[in-house]
């Protein structure tokens, strides 16, 4: 079964930082660009960045840059994401994806508060 | 690139055909998805560069458009529709997603 499964998120106070990780089972993560996307409580869903398959290309939303920082290791199937300077506005579910080919993870919620 | 959908919200009734807007602030080819999501769940795609269905997606679900203006079309409403849909541009690298329609079931 092709499936992204996000980990890493949970409470942390303001200012704190967090690794998240995504890990791909059933296909070849090295073959896709991945992206993060959040969503916080009740709002649409917020494009964070994206990394190509070599990580020769990293983007990043506006008002990501800075404090957000994404990373993958292909050799484990796995993507990253670390957020430092945590603010009550990251208060999100971030979810990694492909976009292409519409394979998106369940989620991981960040819950920032002191 | 600022996506704007519209309405943000529409009510409708089973057997409706409804049709949400997503409108872009430069032109961006037909390099637009359409997603799918439910409470408590993680988006699902449903249309890919403006006008091919997902596998698996109900044939009810259509998409056009090119430049700045697109549609989402689904011909026949049905309750498992409801959910809200949002549109993204793949154009840029800098990706955006439009701000979302909520879909209500009358």
């Amino acid at each position: 079964e092709v499936q992204l499964v996000e980990s890493g998120g949970g409470p942390v106070k303001p200012g704190g930082s967090l690794r998240l990780s995504c890990e791909a089972s059933g296909f070849t993560l090295s073959s896709y660009t991945m992206n993060w996307v959040r969503q916080a409580p009740g709002k649409g869903l917020e494009w964070i960045s994206s990394i190509s398959s070599t990580s020769s290309y990293i983007y990043y939303a506006d008002s990501m840059k800075g404090r957000f920082t994404i990373s993958r290791d292909n050799a484990k199937n796995s993507l990253y994401l670390q957020i430092n300077s945590l603010r009550a506005e990251d208060t999100a579910v971030y979810y990694c994806a492909t976009l292409v080919g519409g394979v998106w993870g369940q989620g991981t919620l960040v819950t920032v508060s002191s | 690139i600022q996506m704007t959908q519209s309405p943000s919200s529409l009510s409708a009734s089973v057997g409706d055909r409804v049709t949400i807007t997503c409108r872009a602030s430069q032109s961006i080819g037909t390099s637009l998805n359409w997603y799918q999501q439910t409470p408590g769940r993680a988006p699902r795609l449903l249309i890919y560069t403006t006008s091919n269905l997902q596998t698996g997606v109900p044939s009810r679900f259509s998409g056009s458009g090119s430049g700045t203006d697109f549609t989402l079309t689904i011909s026949s409403l049905q309750l498992e529709d409801l959910a809200t849909y949002y549109c993204q541009q793949t154009y840029s690298s800098i990706r955006s997603f439009g701000q979302g329609t909520k879909l209500e079931i009358k």
